[in-house]
């Protein structure tokens, strides 16, 4: 059974630092992966999305890749901001085409 | 741009009382999905649908029952409300095959 696990659950660091968010799941045997973002209290928007035959993906200052033999996924956020608070979801969908998410990293910039 | 709506964004329901979720898609996909979010549960999945009248049960179908007559609109239905069924409710939306998922705002239940 597909389990999905983001760690940690919880980062804060300060304006300005380039961090990095991991995604981890156990079969490898995925479509593709989609990372979202959720402010408190609203849905999820989504991102990127990685196909398994992708390596990354990037939208501005977001980079996403994809080691699908290792279950692994990480979320590269440049330059961070304090608007870059929010929590972030990684969700894979599986070749029986079910999704399958994570619980998040609940991420605070400091100004 | 996709857009995914949700009925409401808040409701206060009593215990016993049937209340309706309604989702509205407008970019013509084929997949639809209700979830429930809960601190440390992350989300579950209740039920979906891949085409018009057709359903199929998630992880977390008890007690709920979903009907989509049209293609753009997928409706949850709890029978009986039940303080356990207070939660965030998330829809969501696809096209058919390996594409994004795309969420609505939610609906924050509240039955007392």
């Amino acid at each position: 059974k597909q389990e999905v696990t983001q760690i940690p659950a919880a980062l804060s660091v300060p304006e300005g630092e380039n961090l990095v968010l991991n995604c981890s799941f156990t079969d490898s045997a995925i479509y593709n992966l989609q990372w979202f973002r959720q402010d408190p209290g609203k849905g999820l928007t989504s991102l990127l999305l990685i196909q398994s035959s992708q390596r990354e993906q990037t939208s501005g200052r977001l980079n996403a890749s994809l080691d699908k033999s290792s279950g692994r996924s990480t979320l590269y956020i440049a330059a961070s901001q304090p608007g870059d608070s929010a929590t972030y979801l990684c969700a894979v969908m599986n070749r029986d085409d079910k999704i399958i998410f994570g619980k998040g990293t609940r991420l605070h910039i400091l100004p | 741009d996709v857009k995914v709506t949700q009925s409401s964004r808040y409701l206060v329901k009593r215990t016993g009382e049937k209340v309706f979720l309604e989702c509205v898609q407008d970019m013509d996909h084929e997949n639809m999905f209700w979830y429930r979010q809960d601190p440390g549960l992350g989300l579950r999945l209740i039920y979906f649908s891949y085409d018009v009248k057709m359903k199929e049960k998630g992880d977390i179908p008890e007690g709920y029952s979903v009907s989509r007559e049209k293609k753009e609109r997928f409706s949850l239905i709890l029978e009986s409300a039940s303080t356990n069924q207070t939660s965030m409710y998330l829809c969501a939306s696809k096209s058919r095959g390996r594409n994004e998922q795309y969420f609505g705002p939610g609906t924050r239940l509240t039955v007392t």
